[in-house]
């Protein structure tokens, strides 16, 4: 099994609700990575988790919330967000240090009104 | 420090036309080197990689080759199709770290 999965493919939320986006791997991985990526741009690294403990916070803003329940599964809790966060969040994995490939899912298609 | 630069976009072709995206990096080291594809509505996956200096990498008709003196890595494919339409972006990771550096994307469409 070399996927991996996102949930929900697509999420419209106003600016007082609160969702969570979901990832799974079963792959094996150690390193589970949230990008944000805008229309016509590269994906842009928001957090990574290494071994279930938070390991890069891209100076995210708070409204996001990173969790790792365990090696195979990322969630990201998102609260109060601003409708320019509008983006596809995309999860990733990889066996461990950057220096071989990542492993990307569909993304989640996030709108905000 | 570490970057990459992609040919900017977007790149029109007809079908069964030559393609080069171009790709240049500056490293320290010797990092391995990436294509990555993203069809529309899709995340990314991987098209190639080479791992050290004139390694080729090559998948579904494309190639690229890990170029040290010209620190290029340039992606190409002899006939193009319809299907290759999407976006293909170079990455390089940021060695001893969980960080990669993405290009900026070339969008590619191809017309039949």
């Amino acid at each position: 099994d070399t996927e991996v999965t996102q949930t929900p493919k697509h999420l419209v939320m106003g600016m007082t609700n609160k969702k969570s986006l979901k990832c799974e791997q079963h792959m094996g991985h150690r390193a589970m990575y949230w990008y944000k990526q805008k229309a016509k741009k590269p994906p842009e690294l928001m957090f990574v988790y290494s071994y279930e403990k938070l390991s890069i916070n891209e100076s995210v803003p708070s409204r996001f919330s990173p969790e790792c329940p365990n090696s195979s599964l990322l969630n990201l809790h998102l609260h109060a967000l601003q409708p320019e966060d509008s983006a596809l969040y995309l999860c990733a994995s990889s066996q461990g240090l950057a220096g071989g490939r990542q492993f990307f899912g569909p993304g989640t298609r996030l709108t905000v009104l | 420090g570490d970057s990459v630069t992609q040919m900017e976009g977007p790149v029109t072709l007809s079908e069964e036309a030559f393609l080069t995206i171009n790709c240049t990096y500056t490293a320290t080291g010797y990092p391995s080197l990436f294509w990555y594809v993203q069809y529309p509505g899709e995340g990314l996956q991987l098209l190639l990689k080479a791992t050290k200096a004139d390694d080729k990498g090559s998948n579904k008709g494309f190639e690229a080759t890990y170029r040290k003196e010209t620190t290029s890595f340039h992606l190409e494919k002899g006939s193009v199709q319809v299907s290759d339409s999407a976006v293909y972006f170079c990455a390089l990771p940021l060695g001893g770290t969980y960080k990669y550096i993405f290009g900026t994307g070339t969008r590619l469409k191809v017309l039949a």
